[in-house]
């Protein structure tokens, strides 16, 4: 099985970066993925990461470190529809994937 | 517009009733899965799919069943609701490279 562990809430003003840390122990290892969900709605699809180091795509940036078995999610130029919660995801050898619990970002004017 | 369907988009269901979620695809995704989605717990994989024809148990599978007749369509069957089940579910598919999944719009279950 997988342990994914992420911080629970996390406050941040507008234009700021916010880094959402995600730990990992698994029985397998085939890739890391990062989702947003604003409330009510659905998960959607952020980033990907399968090799060591930092994969950027616009305002977000998410690194891995498998050794470590850490990643984590930059937001950047933070903005007021940000506010969401941020899913870190590890699939496995099964190509099956787990979720954290996810990490709800909060933007203040 | 390509995508996931899910129905219902919301039920409320008395203990014991069998219900089923509809979840269809039009993206021609060979895999699909259904997760269930509470405060505090994340998503948690109940069944999923890689291909039409199979189907495979995740990590909360007691008390729901699946069947994959043809790449669309991917059933989640309730046999005998249980106020435990009360919650959202979320189907999705993935195909390709690197294989983000793809979710519905969620479909939220009240058992009393």
């Amino acid at each position: 099985g997988q342990n994914i562990d992420q911080p629970t809430e996390m406050t941040a003003t507008e234009g700021a970066i916010v880094q959402i840390n995600c730990t990992y122990q698994t029985s397998g290892f085939n890739g890391l993925f990062w989702y947003q969900q604003h409330a009510g709605e659905a998960p959607t699809f952020l980033s990907y990461n399968v090799l060591d180091g930092l994969e950027e795509k616009g305002r977000f940036s998410s690194f891995l470190s498998r050794s470590k078995g850490y990643s984590y999610l930059l937001l950047k130029e933070l903005q007021m529809k940000d506010s969401a919660s941020y899913l870190c995801a590890v699939r496995d050898d099964n190509y099956k994937l787990s979720f954290g619990a996810g990490t709800t970002v909060t933007v203040r004017a | 517009i390509a995508g996931i369907t899910q129905a219902p988009t919301s039920q409320i269901l008395a203990a014991g009733r069998r219900m089923t979620l509809r979840c269809t695809q039009d993206m021609r995704h060979n895999a699909m899965y259904w997760y269930r989605q509470d405060l505090g717990l994340g998503l948690r994989l109940i069944h999923y799919s890689n291909t039409a024809g199979t189907t495979g148990k995740g990590e909360v599978p007691d008390g729901y069943s699946v069947s994959r007749a043809n790449t669309d369509d991917f059933p989640l069957t309730l046999a005998s609701a249980v106020p435990s089940q009360t919650s959202v579910y979320f189907c999705a598919s993935s195909a390709g490279d690197p294989g983000e999944l793809f979710f519905g719009e969620g479909s939220r279950l009240t058992v009393l």
